[in-house]
């Protein structure tokens, strides 16, 4: 069971904007940052948001991040075909002393 | 542009030992934390364990701890990832990754790892 807990799946129309969730806890989310990971199926992982709500400079700003006590939330606006694919949060756990992630969303575009 | 590749990885019995590397170029290996991830087929990322960019901190997911041990060279702009006493739980791909103590900017293709008699 993951310390930080995702919808297993969402899904919305092209076009349209969908967010995914991520809960933690005062000792992970509630106290540090948070990123967000994009996934394809039988490819590496790349990053899409750090430190909450920072975009790397190849990610468009149709992706976007925000952080509220011990939740944070990823948006995908004017959604594409191509954005379908699992999402992944992790943040540091202050108890664990390490690293954890959500157990991952994915995103189907109807 | 990071660019990190990893190698290493194989078949092994239950109960032996092998060991990743991951050759970094495109950065200052030196200045960077690296982490190891896992990812077993079909499931959710799974991180492993992280190393300070000097190598003095490091840091394990309590399922590895004591049987994976990280560590790096940063003459040879490498890091290392000593897999002992393997159970067919550490089956996944393994992939190294540059980047902070909460997140990570840049990883690789990863390596195969399937633990079975």
């Amino acid at each position: 069971q993951s310390a930080l807990t995702q919808p297993p799946s969402v899904s919305a129309a092209p076009g349209q904007r969908v967010t995914i969730s991520c809960s933690g806890s005062s000792s992970n989310i509630g106290n540090n940052y948070v990123s967000w990971y994009q996934q394809f199926p039988g490819i590496a992982p790349r990053l899409l948001i750090y430190d909450n709500d920072k975009r790397p400079s190849e990610i468009p700003d149709r992706f976007s991040g925000s952080k509220s006590g011990t939740s944070a939330t990823l948006g995908i606006s004017g959604l594409q075909t191509g954005d379908e694919a699992d999402y992944f949060c992790g943040t540091w756990d202050i108890s664990l002393s390490g690293l954890v992630f959500g157990g991952g969303t994915k995103l189907t575009v109807l | 542009q990071v660019h990190v590749v990893e190698s290493g990885g194989g078949v092994v019995q239950p109960g032996r030992s092998l060991t990743l590397s991951c050759v970094a170029s495109g950065f200052k290996f030196s200045s960077y934390a690296m982490h190891w991830v896992r990812q077993a087929p079909g499931k959710g990322l799974e991180w492993v364990a992280l190393v300070s960019f000097a190598g003095t901190n490091k840091h394990y997911a309590d399922s590895v701890k004591g049987r994976l041990t990280i560590s790096r060279d940063n003459s040879r702009n490498t890091l290392f990832l000593q897999m002992d006493s393997l159970r067919p739980e550490d089956t996944a791909m393994y992939y190294c990754a540059r980047g902070d103590y909460d997140s990570m900017d840049g990883w690789g293709n990863g390596t195969a790892v399937t633990v079975s008699s």
